[in-house]
């Protein structure tokens, strides 16, 4: 079946600019998770949602990062006023229902770079 | 609080010889581990999880790693490696009751011929 998919795969912006990542998750996956991961590093946390509402939002590093998820599928992150330092690769994951431990499905990833 | 270290960064090795890669972690309550494989251009894939019971876990393609207690271990080893292993290897905990997962910045493992 098809896995988490991510758009786009790559989005050049400039400083200050506005930008949405989209996250597909596998159909029937309840809780979506969204992490960044700078280069050389291993992902960081960002915000976590079961269904509609967001379960865990403490890693996102200030308010101009907000990310959405209002029909419990698809997700939005999105970014105002973009900084050179939001330059990372932003994964998306998900998690089947109904099950005691939180095994996340990967998606390939949205490379973002700020100029 | 949660942390993960991942105490090499690289990792060279040639075809056919046995490898360890290296994951301590902190925490002041249970956990689950992960251990995920990263390809080039690719997405993160599980390799193998350890939730409970045995504390020697075998995952794909022939890794296997051992939960240790009493010194917040969770190394991943393989008797062999092959050229297609070499990739970004990272170790994740998991809270058991939150859903967030805390990663280690990662291994390069490199199989040389």
């Amino acid at each position: 079946g098809a896995g988490v998919s991510q758009t786009p795969s790559n989005k050049v912006t400039e400083k200050g600019k506005y930008v949405e990542l989209r996250c597909d998750p596998i159909s029937g996956h309840t809780a979506l998770y969204w992490y960044r991961q700078s280069l050389g590093q291993g992902p960081e946390f960002l915000i976590y949602f079961q269904g509609t509402g967001a379960a865990d939002d403490s890693g996102l590093p200030n308010d101009r990062f907000f990310a959405v998820r209002p029909e419990g599928s698809v997700s939005t992150l999105k970014i105002q006023r973009t900084e050179r330092g939001d330059s990372a690769v932003y994964l998306c994951a998900s998690s089947p229902p109904g099950v005691s431990y939180n095994e996340q499905f990967f998606g390939p990833g949205t490379r973002l770079t700020v100029l | 609080a949660q942390s993960v270290t991942q105490l090499d960064s690289q990792v060279p090795v040639f075809e056919e010889a046995p490898v360890e890669l290296r994951c301590n972690y902190s925490s002041s309550v249970s956990v689950y581990l992960f251990w995920y494989v990263q390809y080039p251009n690719q997405g993160l894939q599980l390799l193998l999880k350890y939730l409970s019971g045995s504390t020697l876990v075998k995952g794909i393609n022939g890794f296997e790693a051992e939960f240790n207690k009493s010194q917040t271990s969770f190394h991943l080893r393989k008797p062999s490696v092959h050229i297609s292993d070499t990739a970004e290897y990272f170790c994740a905990v998991c809270h058991t009751n939150a859903g967030k997962s805390t990663f280690g910045d990662g291994t390069t493992l490199t199989v040389k011929p």
